[in-house]
């Protein structure tokens, strides 16, 4: 069962440059999520997705797109890379009720 | 809007030492609440829950209650070991149906010397 999928685990960029990354679960959960983790900010939701063709912006959406086409997939673009986003990113997926969410590994972004 | 609060870190602890990381929260209803765990280079697992007040969500030796009166759901460990040595994360979820976001406090850094 391999959850919360997310790729790559590490990506350096320059400014400017656009990258996606990617996140994958097999969990059938309908709502999946992205957070980026900073020093002293705890986890910040970027945008978030109630089911495949909707989703909405979360907390810090600038500078960031995301588009859900199926239910297991839920790629995050960067369009055009700055410092600012030297960040962890993670994904997570949630089922209806209570439950709480499941996270992927991360990804360690760092833009030069 | 919902919050949470909880303990700033570091907290460094010797091995058997009890442990209590404060939580505190601020949302409408009834809102679920989540301890979440983070091992170094790993992504955040579920420790334990609750769901409704008085509920306690164990798990690994772990434990918090949901205090509704205090709005509390403080973290606690009898005896810590060293393996225990992460960043702990206080959320919620809100009340209502479709209410999937979570909110987090901003984490507690726990280092378990021996």
């Amino acid at each position: 069962n391999a959850g919360v999928t997310q790729t790559p685990k590490f990506q350096v960029l320059k400014t400017g440059q656009s990258m996606t990354l990617q996140c994958a679960q097999d969990m059938n959960h309908e709502y999946m999520s992205w957070y980026r983790q900073d020093p002293g900010m705890g986890l910040r939701l970027i945008h978030y997705s109630v089911g495949a063709g909707i989703t909405d912006q979360g907390e810090v959406p600038n500078g960031y797109n995301v588009s859900r086409s199926t239910t297991e997939d839920f790629p995050l673009r960067l369009l055009s890379a700055a410092p600012s986003q030297t960040s962890v990113y993670f994904c997570a997926s949630r089922p209806q009720g209570g439950t709480g969410a499941f996270f992927g590994q991360g990804t360690r972004l760092t833009v030069v | 809007g919902d919050s949470v609060t909880q303990m700033e870190g570091p907290v460094t602890l010797s091995e058997e030492a009890f442990l209590t990381i404060n939580c505190t929260y601020t949302a409408t209803g009834y809102p679920s609440l989540f301890w979440y765990v983070q091992y170094p280079g790993e992504g955040l697992q579920l420790l334990l829950k609750a769901t409704k007040a008085d509920d306690k969500g164990s798990n690994k030796g772990f434990e918090a209650t949901y205090r509704k009166e205090t709005t509390s759901f403080h973290l606690e460990k009898g005896s810590v070991q060293v393996s225990d040595s992460a960043v702990y994360f206080c959320a919620l979820s809100g009340a209502g149906a479709g209410s999937y976001q979570l909110t987090f406090g901003k984490g507690t850094k726990l280092s378990v010397i021996p």
